[in-house]
């Protein structure tokens, strides 16, 4: 069975400052992996994708992930974080056939920006 | 056209009324989903269409009945539903594996 495991609830970053949150998986094949951002009231906006080749993937909004096998991890990373970064992130996983995707996602980090 | 809308934003129903969610695209795509979302939890598949076929149905209670009358258009049917099914009800849509656009969502509350 396929699961995320997003460890950190609650991150609280200061304006500028870097950030990294963080995403453990477990799936039986070749994983596709995915983040997502939710604003309050809002639906989920896709930042980026991996599903194979380079490992290091580069998102919308200057995020990264890098896929690393051995650890089953993919974690998001942004160098400066912006007030308008403050959002509920989720890492999901899934098999990818089109028409019949079934993404499992994490239970989500909670990120806060301060001044 | 690039996004998904939902409607209503918001509806309040009691346990024995009938109402439905709408959900609509015009971009194209020829999968549609719904998702349930109660409050600080990750989104849980319902239903997938692929091409105006159900496709997935996450053993989803009768009360909830989903609809694909054609390509852009999809709607969930409610009736006689249970106050634990608040939530928010996201639909999504995709035409490429793994990219699925996401509306707001309809926040539900049944009395």
């Amino acid at each position: 069975a396929q699961s995320v495991t997003q460890p950190d609830i609650h991150i609280t970053v200061s304006e500028g400052a870097s950030l990294e949150l963080r995403c453990n998986y477990s799936y039986g094949a070749t994983p596709y992996l995915f983040w997502y951002v939710q604003s309050p009231g809002q639906g989920l906006q896709l930042l980026l994708k991996y599903f194979s080749g380079d490992t290091l993937v580069q998102g919308i909004k200057g995020f990264e992930a890098e896929f690393k096998r051995s650890q089953s991890s993919f974690n998001l990373r942004k160098p400066s974080v912006h007030w308008s970064d403050a959002a509920e992130y989720f890492c999901a996983v899934g098999p990818v056939n089109f028409g019949n995707e079934k993404l499992t996602f994490g239970t989500g980090t909670r990120l806060t920006i301060i001044p | 056209d690039t996004e998904v809308t939902q409607t209503p934003k918001h509806l309040v129903m009691g346990m024995t009324n009938k109402k439905s969610l709408k959900c609509e695209q015009h971009m194209g795509h020829r999968a549609m989903y719904w998702y349930k979302q109660k409050a600080k939890k990750p989104p849980e598949l319902m239903f997938v269409y692929s091409y105006e076929k159900l496709s997935i149905n996450e053993s989803v209670p009768s009360r909830f009945s989903p609809e694909c009358p054609n390509s852009s258009l999809l709607n969930l049917h409610l009736h006689a539903l249970q106050p634990e099914d608040s939530a928010l009800y996201l639909c999504a849509s995709s035409q490429e594996r793994g990219r699925q656009f996401f509306g707001p969502g309809t926040r539900l509350t049944v009395l």
